[in-house]
């Protein structure tokens, strides 16, 4: 079955730290996506990928860059973390644009 | 302003019950939907996708979509309290890379 992986499942982190969140996916899938999640938000796109070597910015990306060096793994980088940051983060892979995303099981970031 | 709204925004239904979701888009560009689950502390699951008019069944859910009228729904038939979840709608169309998830609807399924 797909696999998508998240490390680490949880982090606290300090305001103005550096965060990086990893996600590795076992499908062979080019897409690849960071959602986060807030109460009463859903599921919010920051960055997005469709090939190695490149990413491409969603909804919501200011204060997030991401890295995908490889088709197998996407990060999510946090230069300067900040309180509003804090949430949980979910990494997603499908094989085309309109297909089924497979989730990975999220980490959950808290900004002290 | 969030381009899907999903509607009510909590359900609780009793085991055996119907339970009907419902999905609306401001974008009239949007042609594809997908359905999604989360239980709670996981990451969500895809439920099913619907991308032509008319309904489409899988098993104790069926998705009806109508285009004209920007609006997707979702019903669980003969619910289980393992149905208990929230469920979020997404869509997209065209000429977007990517799709838009609404804020959810959170399904109580009571024994």
């Amino acid at each position: 079955e797909a696999a998508v992986t998240q490390s680490p499942r949880s982090k606290v982190a300090v305001t103005g730290g550096k965060v990086t969140l990893s996600c590795h996916q076992t499908n062979n899938h080019d897409y690849m996506y960071w959602y986060r999640q807030d109460t009463g938000h859903g599921l919010r796109l920051i960055h997005y990928s469709y090939v190695a070597d490149s990413t491409e910015k969603g909804d919501i990306p200011d204060g997030y860059k991401a890295s995908r060096p490889s088709q197998e793994n996407f990060s999510l980088i946090l230069e300067l973390a900040s309180l509003s940051q804090t949430a949980v983060y979910f990494c997603a892979s499908s094989d085309w644009g309109y297909a089924e995303q497979f989730f990975g099981p999220g980490t959950r970031l808290t900004v002290l | 302003q969030q381009k899907v709204q999903q509607s009510p925004e909590s359900l609780s239904v009793p085991e055996g019950g119907m339970a009907s979701l419902n999905c609306t888009s401001s974008d009239r560009n949007f042609q594809y939907f997908w359905w999604y689950r989360q239980h709670s502390g996981e990451g969500p699951k895809a439920l099913m996708s619907i991308f032509s008019d008319g309904d489409k069944k899988e098993g104790r859910f069926t998705a009806h979509l109508n285009k004209a009228s920007l609006h997707v729904s979702l019903h669980i038939r003969d619910s289980q309290p393992s149905d208990s979840a929230l469920y979020f709608c997404a869509a997209r169309n065209t000429g977007y890379q990517n799709f838009y998830f609404g804020k959810g609807t959170s399904l109580t399924v009571i024994p």
